[in-house]
């Protein structure tokens, strides 16, 4: 079973600060990292999945990076707006399997 | 909206009960998988289906069962249900039987057990 793990657990950042998530899951057969966000009161909406070492993804100000070989990924906002707080959530899949294992989450708020 | 429905949003029920959690997937989807946030957890996989077929078993209680129909739309069935069973249920769906297809999530059924 794989085991997931998201840092900092919480974050409070200003309008317009640039912030930055860590999820660390393990190397060994890997398959897949996904990036969800979700709102609270709102179901967890899909933000990137990603496979390959070095992959980068990026959708409007928020990016992702993925390191396959020590087992990471990194989640940008650039210039965080009050609408980017959520719950971020990380998820990986091994070979052996097609469902997700979750992590805990980085709960971000963005104060205006 | 995701496109995946989920019915009903609210249960409230007694110890003991048994109760259904209905889910339909988005147009196209063949993968069915359920979740179980409870509030000191993170998202737990309990079960996946594909295309009517059992494919995958994560955390599942014996007690919990569940089944995808023809048309595609699945229910997850708990019995002899206790307080820890209280939680936030989510379904989600994705095209394909494959770990790197993202999932579409349902807004949830929160199950309430008194």
């Amino acid at each position: 079973i794989l085991n997931v793990e998201q840092s900092p657990q919480s974050l409070h950042v200003q309008e317009g600060d640039s912030t930055n998530f860590t999820c660390s899951f393990p190397s060994s057969n890997f398959y897949a990292l996904h990036w969800y966000r979700w709102e609270t009161a709102k179901s967890p909406e899909a933000l990137f999945v990603m496979t390959l070492n070095g992959d980068e993804k990026k959708k409007g100000r928020i990016s992702a990076t993925l390191n396959t070989k020590e087992g990471y990924s990194y989640l940008y906002i650039k210039g965080s707006q009050p609408e980017d707080s959520a719950t971020y959530l990380c998820a990986s899949t091994d070979t052996g399997r097609r469902a997700l294992t979750f992590g805990s989450g980085t709960r971000l708020q963005v104060q205006p | 909206d995701s496109g995946v429905t989920q019915t009903p949003k609210h249960l409230i029920t007694a110890t003991g009960q048994r109760v259904t959690l209905r889910c339909s997937p988005r147009s196209g989807d063949l993968s069915v998988y359920w979740y179980q946030q409870s509030l000191d957890q993170g998202l737990q996989f309990l079960i996946q289906y594909y295309n009517g077929e059992e494919r995958a078993k994560g955390n599942i209680l014996e007690r919990f069962s569940a089944q995808q129909f023809p048309d595609l739309h699945s229910e997850l069935n708990l019995s002899s249900l206790e307080l820890g069973d209280s939680a936030l249920y989510f379904c989600a769906s994705s095209p394909r039987d494959q770990g790197a297809t993202e999932q579409f999530f349902g807004p949830g059924t929160r199950l309430t057990v008194l």
